[in-house]
């Protein structure tokens, strides 16, 4: 029983560049939320995507976007990046945003 | 707004000692207090979850002691062993009003010594 995957594992990136962060969910989750965790913080809610549409939103600019594929899968875009964009990008997946969310191990996300 | 506070920011723990790390939140409308443990370079994996409605939940070696009055809930490690090193966050949400996002504390970096 495959968990949340995250891909890429790392990545660099110059400031003003874009980004495309991806997530598969775990088997039988339907509802994938975004985080964001700066190093030595815990974790931020971004926002969580279900039946293809953003259900909630957190305190996070436009520059951050994402999308959510038929198949449970989504992305997640951030634009025009910034230095303070440097942390670790965690996806999280449930049943229709109830019970338990399960976490991958995150894409570290570095900006030059 | 900080709206789960943690403490402490790191524990130092003798093996098969009790490990306890404290968190309080502000919003009294979270009824899902889950507790997550991160190793270096993993994601956050589900530890234990409380809801309000029981002042205490045993799993294992993992007890959540909740405490609605003062709006605190707790995590104890007991027989904590090295394995158990690892950074411990606590979170929380409102479910009840379709919020779904988990608002989390700062962490606890426990180091369990032999």
């Amino acid at each position: 029983d495959a968990g949340v995957t995250q891909s890429p594992t790392h990545l660099i990136k110059t400031r003003g560049q874009q980004v495309t962060l991806r997530c598969s969910p775990k088997s039988g989750h339907d509802t994938v939320s975004w985080y964001q965790q700066a190093l030595g913080q815990g974790p931020q809610f971004i926002f969580q995507y279900y039946e293809e549409e953003e259900r909630q939103r957190g305190n996070f600019p436009d520059r951050f976007s994402g999308h959510q594929f038929p198949n449970y899968s989504s992305e997640l875009n951030v634009n025009a990046l910034l230095l303070g964009d440097s942390a670790l990008y965690l996806c999280a997946s449930s049943p229709k945003g109830r019970g338990p969310q399960h976490f991958g191990d995150g894409t570290r996300l570095s900006i030059l | 707004q900080q709206q789960v506070k943690q403490s402490p920011q790191s524990l130092i723990v003798q093996k098969g000692g009790i490990s306890i790390i404290n968190c309080a939140y502000e919003n009294t409308a979270f009824d899902y207090f889950p507790w997550y443990q991160q190793f270096p370079g993993k994601g956050p994996a589900l530890l234990i979850a409380i809801r309000p409605d029981v002042s205490e939940k045993k799993e294992g070696r993992f007890t959540i002691s909740f405490n609605k009055s003062a709006k605190q809930f707790s995590l104890h490690i007991m027989d904590s062993q090295p394995g158990d090193s690892a950074t411990y966050f606590c979170a929380a949400s409102n479910s009840g009003a379709g919020s779904y996002q988990l608002t989390f504390g700062k962490g606890t970096k426990l180091s369990v010594i032999p």
